[in-house]
C-alpha cells in the first residue's frame, strides 16, 4: 500500500527567504507520480509541481522546486522568494503508475505554512 | 484554468434529511473523484469515475453515492445525513489525455449537519 508521510505540521518562514517542506514515501510500485499542491483558506486545491519517478531531472515551476532522492523515498518542495500569498496548507500526494489510466491519489497530512516579514 | 464547480459551497441542515452535492466541469474530463476532508487533515478519496455511466468506490468507505449520467456532472448524494458527514467535500477531475494527469479541484463544499 502506497503511504505519503509529511512530518512537519507547520512551518514559518521570512519573506523572501527560501523554504523546504518534506515529503516521503513508500510504495513497492517502480512506476509512480509524486504532486504537490496548495490550499489556501479559502478551500481550494491549486496544483503545483509534478515528479515522475523516471525523471532524472528535479522538475521545477517558477519559484517552486521538487528535490527528488528516489533512493531515499523523498520528494520535498523547495520554495524560492517567499511571499505573503504562499501562507498555506501543502500537500504531497502519490500517484501509482506514471500512465493516466488510474489517477488515484493518496494524500499527505498536510504542511501548514506561514510566511511572515 | 480549471472550470469545474461546486454548489453550494456552504450547508447547514438537520440530521435525517437527503442532500445532493453538485459538480460540473466544462473541461471535457473523463475521470472525475469526490474527496473527504476533516479541517486541517488529509484528503480521503470517496468515490471516483472514469467515465459516463462508470462509478468505483474510493478508499475511505462513505455512506454517499454517486452517479455519471453526463460527462461533465458527478454529484454526491447522502441519503439521510448524520453529523459524522460533517466535512468538508471536494470535487476534482482529471484529462487522460494530457500528462502529468493532474487532478483540477473545485472550491469544496463545507457541509454541517445538526
Amino acid at each position: 500500500a502506497q503511504k505519503i508521510t509529511q512530518t512537519q505540521p507547520g512551518m514559518f518562514v521570512q519573506e523572501k527567504e527560501a523554504v523546504t517542506l518534506d515529503c516521503t514515501y513508500d510504495t513497492s510500485d517502480q512506476s509512480y507520480g509524486l504532486f504537490w499542491y496548495k490550499q489556501p483558506s479559502s478551500g481550494e486545491m491549486i496544483f503545483l509541481i509534478y515528479q515522475g519517478s523516471y525523471d532524472e531531472q528535479n522538475a521545477t515551476e517558477g519559484r517552486y522546486s521538487l528535490n527528488f532522492q528516489k533512493a531515499r523515498k523523498s520528494a520535498n518542495l523547495v520554495i524560492s522568494a517567499s511571499q505573503l500569498g504562499d501562507s498555506a496548507m501543502y500537500f504531497c500526494a502519490m500517484r501509482e503508475g506514471i500512465g493516466g489510466g488510474g489517477n488515484k491519489l493518496t494524500f499527505g497530512t498536510g504542511t501548514q505554512l506561514k510566511v511572515e516579514l | 484554468e480549471a472550470d469545474i464547480y461546486q454548489t453550494p459551497r456552504y450547508l447547514v441542515i438537520g440530521t435525517g434529511k437527503k442532500i445532493t452535492l453538485e459538480c460540473s466541469q466544462t473541461m471535457g474530463h473523463d475521470k472525475m473523484y469526490w474527496y473527504q476532508q476533516d479541517p486541517g487533515m488529509e484528503l480521503h478519496l470517496i468515490h471516483y469515475s472514469y467515465g459516463v455511466n462508470s462509478t468505483e468506490k474510493g478508499d475511505l468507505s462513505s455512506e454517499s453515492t454517486v452517479s455519471r449520467i453526463r460527462t461533465e456532472h458527478f454529484p454526491l448524494t447522502l441519503e439521510s445525513a448524520r453529523p459524522s458527514h460533517t466535512s468538508q467535500y471536494l470535487c476534482a477531475s482529471s484529462d487522460r489525455d494530457r500528462y502529468p494527469y493532474e487532478q483540477y479541484f473545485g472550491p469544496g463544499t463545507r457541509l454541517t449537519v445538526t
